[in-house]
């Protein structure tokens, strides 16, 4: 049972240049979020989506875009990236029923450095 | 209205000692307040959880208090041990709703000193 995988889990950009984040998660969740990493600053919601079809603004969505391709995926993209951008991503998921309603599921992050 | 906010951004604890993390809320509509526990190069993991309608909820070493009236709410690791060292996010939601934002304080950084 492998919950929710990110690739890639590192990468170097140079200013200017895209990429895209992918998430996958095999636990049937209808709520997939991305979030942001920083020192002292918390994580920080970057885009959500609440089903498949569906996405919205978090909290710092300004450079990013998302995509929710089907149930399982959650992609981030960051079009022309910028040395403020420079942070470690974490996509998750949320169970909305059984015993474990309103857990987020976490990846293992990815580690993205812009130059 | 979303604002999260959590302190202290760093503690450092005797083993055996009693550590303190607290959080306070805005927006009154949130009914769900978890706190996550994250090791090192790891993703954060749930640790417990608490709804409005209980003013403690313990598990094992752990234990969240809520004070809905100051919309704050605080997690207590009695004896505490060196393998409680990460960091500690509190977050709170609207716990039905499936397009409800998930908003996380700043995080603490706990250290047990051996």
């Amino acid at each position: 049972n492998a919950g929710v995988t990110q690739t890639p889990k590192f990468q170097v950009l140079k200013t200017g240049q895209s990429m895209t984040l992918q998430c996958a998660q095999d636990m049937n969740h209808n709520s997939m979020y991305w979030y942001r990493q920083d020192p002292g600053m918390g994580l920080r919601l970057i885009y959500y989506s609440a089903s498949e079809g569906t996405t919205d603004k978090g909290e710092v969505p300004n450079g990013y875009n998302v995509s929710r391709l089907n149930k399982r995926e959650f992609s981030l993209r960051l079009e022309s990236a910028a040395p403020s951008q420079t942070s470690v991503y974490f996509c998750a998921s949320r169970a909305q029923t059984g015993a474990n309603t309103g857990e987020l599921f976490f990846g293992e992050g990815s580690r993205l450095t812009v130059l | 209205q979303q604002q999260v906010k959590q302190s202290p951004q760093s503690l450092i604890v005797q083993k055996g000692g009693i550590s303190i993390i607290n959080c306070a809320y805005e927006n009154t509509a949130f009914d769900y307040f978890p706190w996550y526990q994250q090791f090192p190069g790891k993703g954060p993991a749930l640790l417990i959880a608490i709804r409005p309608d209980v003013s403690e909820k313990k598990e094992g070493r752990f234990t969240i208090s809520f004070n809905k009236s100051a919309k704050q709410f605080s997690l207590h690791i009695m004896d505490s041990q060196p393998g409680d060292s990460a960091t500690y996010f509190c977050a709170a939601s609207l716990f039905y709703s499936s397009a409800s934002k998930i908003i996380f304080g700043s995080g603490t950084r706990l250290s047990i000193r051996p």
